[in-house]
């Protein structure tokens, strides 16, 4: 596609309750990045996909955060048991490859109650 | 571990320069970016430096990096109302995804 995609661009979800979020990133691009932001904070990084190796998951926050990419392409982000912390900005993006600019989503805001 | 820091806030007149900090702490950083994120949006990749230049420049846009001390600027000439937003850098090292920092709110008053 023309941009990185990212869905559902709201999501409002109960303490507790699993949620999915969902990245479509640039066609051809092999590099795929989720990042968080909180409320008036940076940009905290989560996990990272390069091509068919291993994803680099350092910055997953607890084991209730896991991602997967399937294809190569499309990624989907999984929170187990949310909490209120986890109430945040989700951000994807991909790059051509892991030395490019990065194409950034709109994001997914994340509102758990 | 790597770090990333900037200023909060910057409030200017539209018509002057703004200019933007950034200190970062890993040495063997190759890139270093800045972006830039409107309210309600994502982040848009503004210009970026390579670590063995000293200055980028791009129209109204002028990166300047002091290796030394590990310094990035960003100076906008003839800030504009529509350049209000918040601006980020971030530095590559390696393969490693991007580190950020915290943003800095950048004000043009009228």
């Amino acid at each position: 596609g023309a941009g990185v995609s990212q869905s559902p661009s709201n999501k409002v979800t109960e303490k507790g309750k699993d949620v999915e979020l969902r990245c479509d990133p640039i066609s051809g691009h092999t590099a795929l990045y989720w990042y968080r932001q909180s409320l008036g904070q940076g940009l905290e990084f989560l996990i990272y996909f390069q091509g068919n190796s291993a994803p680099d998951k350092s910055g997953l926050p607890s084991d209730r955060f896991s991602a997967e990419r399937t294809g190569g392409s499309v990624s989907t982000l999984t929170i187990q048991r949310t909490q209120q912390e986890d109430s945040a900005v989700y951000l994807c993006a991909s790059s051509r490859d892991p030395e490019g600019g990065y194409t950034f989503g709109s994001g997914t805001r994340l509102t758990v109650v | 571990g790597e770090d990333v820091e900037q200023s909060l806030f910057l409030s200017v007149r539209e018509g002057d320069s703004s200019v933007i900090n950034c200190t970062y702490t890993d040495s063997s950083s190759t890139y270093l970016y800045w972006y830039k994120q409107e309210p309600g949006a994502g982040l848009q990749l503004l210009t970026y430096i390579f670590s063995n230049m000293d200055m980028k420049q791009d129209q109204r846009l002028t990166v300047l990096l002091n290796k030394k001390d590990k310094h990035l600027s960003l100076r906008i000439a003839d800030t504009q109302t529509g350049d209000s937003a918040i601006y980020f850098c971030a530095e590559k090292t390696g393969r490693r995804a991007l580190t950020f920092g915290s943003g800095t709110r950048l004000q043009v008053q009228p």
